[in-house]
């Protein structure tokens, strides 16, 4: 059974930096094909694919927001970071990880909210 | 502005048969499958369809999906109170080499 879950504050200062954590267990992110990503969905809006890395540590970044994310993994710890820097009330979103198999988003984390306030 | 463009609502009575619609490119839903995503209120997102026409375990037959060309379709039969929700599409894109999903569909069941 794949399930994931996200951690993280809920409350960040603009200009601040947004560290995620997605703890996963059901899989292996050493097996092949195998990614976890990160979705954003601001409120009453639309699903925002944010970033992506697989089982061989490569990565994938939406070019929007390219400049602002980095993904990483722990694979000893089925754990997946995902850092956002310079952070702006638009910024405000539930943040979704996700299991990937090759690029398809099978399985989702309950989602965590976060607000971005001063 | 979503990369896939979707209608914003579309409605049905129960026991009806509701189709939405997704629109996108070469690089995308030209290029590579797509996958349907079932969001009820207040919940995350769920995988519907993926590869275009493939059900996941437990997902009822009444939701099918097809593709031709650069656009895709879900559609839902036998329409039931419980199927309304917010539904996505989203596609592999080989340009942006990202995921990209489209704006979403809120489904009412009148």
């Amino acid at each position: 059974q794949i399930t994931l879950k996200e951690s993280g504050p809920t409350l960040v200062k603009p200009t601040q930096t947004l560290t995620l954590t997605c703890t996963f267990s059901g899989f292996s992110l050493s097996t092949s094909g195998v990614g976890v990503g990160w979705i954003r969905q601001p409120p009453g809006k639309a699903l925002e694919w944010l970033a992506l890395i697989y089982w061989n540590d490569d990565k994938r970044y939406s070019p929007s927001l390219k400049s602002r994310l980095t993904i990483t993994k722990d694979t000893s710890k089925n754990q997946v970071v995902l850092t956002m820097t310079n952070m702006d009330p638009v910024d405000t979103a539930t943040y979704y990880c996700a299991h990937s198999s090759n690029w398809e988003v099978d399985y989702w984390g309950q989602g965590t909210l976060v607000t971005v306030s001063s | 502005q979503s990369v896939l463009t979707q209608p914003p609502s579309a409605s049905g009575t129960p026991g009806q048969r509701v189709t939405i619609s997704c629109s996108g490119s070469s690089s995308n839903i030209g290029s590579n499958t797509v996958n349907w995503y079932q969001q009820l209120p207040g919940t995350a997102p769920k995988l519907l369809i993926y590869s275009n026409n493939q059900r996941p375990s437990g997902v009822p037959d009444r939701f099918s999906g097809s593709k031709s060309g650069t656009s895709a379709s879900l559609a839902i039969s036998g329409l039931q109170s419980e199927d309304e929700a917010d539904y996505y599409c989203a596609a592999w894109d080989d340009s942006l080499n990202v995921v990209v999903f489209g704006g979403g569909t809120k489904l009412t069941v009148l």
